[in-house]
Parts: structure tokens; C-alpha cells; sequence
């Protein structure tokens, strides 16, 4: 049971498609975020947005792109991606930045061919 | 930079009880917080440790020690739903959270 919701839950793409990832939380909270979950490795924080204003950018290749068109709607646009891309990406949400619980959405399986 | 580290693998049988270490090397933090993952599915929280001592939730216990750089998750009466990765995660100041590498607990019958 979760208050946040990620479309797709699977995708497959080539290197030179361009889709877009959705998440979105019915939880009220005003902090929302990207994370990249690789095989073996730590999840990786990728964008924070508070108030719809993006307030960090872990260093992440211009090849993702993300949106926050209000509170509750985070999107992440992919395009021209590598195959190290492949990944879980989750989205999870918090009751403002200094909120100690994050609550994730199921995450986008994506693989790039 | 920030880091922490916890064991890879952790196995226990039913009914026992299990530690998971967190060791972490960073700057200022608000707290550290534990989440569950089971396989296919999404972090879900578990605990938070604003301050240095013993949190209790159900059969899961939290601890943290600042002096120290460690904390742990203690789980009690283990069941097979326990079987999952647990990760430690600290909100450092000024930025968000980091999170662990992760520790796959295994439950056997």
C-alpha cells in the first residue's frame, strides 16, 4: 500500500528514443525526489524538488531531464540514454525537506537496449 | 565525502534475533533512518534516530550512537516476511539523504 504511484512500471527503450517517467503522490507532501537504484549499489539520490522548485541536482548527465509541474506531479524525460542507465527509478515523496520519512513509489524497471 | 557501510548479507532462522550494522563516515546529520525493500517492491520506513539511544517499534528496535559513527536495526523474533534488504540512510546537513548499500537479511524456516 503506497501513496505514491510511478508509471511505467516496466520500459524498454533504445539509446536514441525519448520517453518520460511519471510519478505522483497523494499524500499531501510538498518535497519530491528522484532516485536511481542500480544492481549492487546504494540508491542514488538524482533530484530533490520542494514547492516545485528544484532545490538540488546530484550531478546527473543532462540526459535526464526532470519536471515538477505542481506538488503532487513529478516527471523524469529521458533521452539518448546508455545502457548503464538501466536501473530501478524511484520516486518517493516527504512532508517538506526536513521530513525524516521518504515514501517511495513502486519504481520504473527500465532497460535500455 | 559522505559514506556508510553495512554487511552485504545477514542470514538468521526463524525466531531468532538479528543485527544489522550501520557505520558511517560523515559530516553533520539530522538522523539516520532505516528502510525495508523486499524484492520488486519499493523502500518502505522503518525507523528514525533524531538522538543517540534505543528506538522501539513492534519486534524492530533502531540505535544510534554518534560518538561511535554507528548505528544498527535489531530485529526480533524473526519471521520468513522478514526476508528482505534493509538499508540505513542519514539526512546530512544541507543536503538530503544517502543511503546504504544495503544488507539482504535471509530468514530460514
Amino acid at each position: 500500500e503506497t501513496g505514491v504511484t510511478q508509471t511505467p512500471r516496466h520500459l524498454v527503450m533504445g539509446m536514441t528514443n525519448k520517453k518520460s517517467l511519471k510519478c505522483e503522490q497523494h499524500l499531501g507532501h510538498n518535497a519530491m525526489y528522484w532516485y536511481k537504484q542500480s544492481a549492487k549499489k546504494p540508491l542514488e539520490l538524482m533530484f530533490v524538488y520542494n514547492f516545485k522548485e528544484q532545490t538540488e541536482n546530484n550531478s546527473v548527465p543532462s540526459r535526464f531531464s526532470p519536471e515538477c509541474p505542481n506538488s503532487s506531479h513529478l516527471f523524469l524525460h529521458l533521452h539518448t540514454l546508455q545502457p548503464e542507465d538501466s536501473a530501478l527509478y524511484l520516486c518517493a515523496s516527504s512532508q517538506g525537506l526536513a521530513g525524516e520519512t521518504q515514501y517511495f513509489g513502486p519504481g520504473t524497471r527500465l532497460t535500455v537496449l | 565525502g559522505q559514506s556508510l557501510e553495512q554487511p552485504s548479507e545477514v542470514t538468521a532462522v526463524e525466531g531468532a534475533i538479528v543485527q544489522i550494522n550501520c557505520t558511517y563516515q560523515t559530516s553533520g546529520f539530522y538522523g539516520l533512518s532505516w528502510y525495508q525493500q523486499h524484492d520488486g517492491g519499493a523502500p518502505t520506513f522503518l525507523s528514525y534516530n533524531a538522538l543517540d539511544g534505543l528506538e522501539e517499534t513492534g519486534r524492530f528496535s533502531s540505535f544510534l550512537s554518534r560518538s561511535d559513527s554507528y548505528g544498527y536495526l535489531l530485529l526480533q523474533e524473526l519471521q520468513m516476511k522478514d526476508s528482505a534488504s534493509y538499508f540505513c540512510a542519514v539526512r546530512v546537513y544541507g543536503q538530503n539523504f544517502v543511503f546504504g548499500p544495503g544488507t539482504r537479511l535471509s530468514v530460514l524456516p
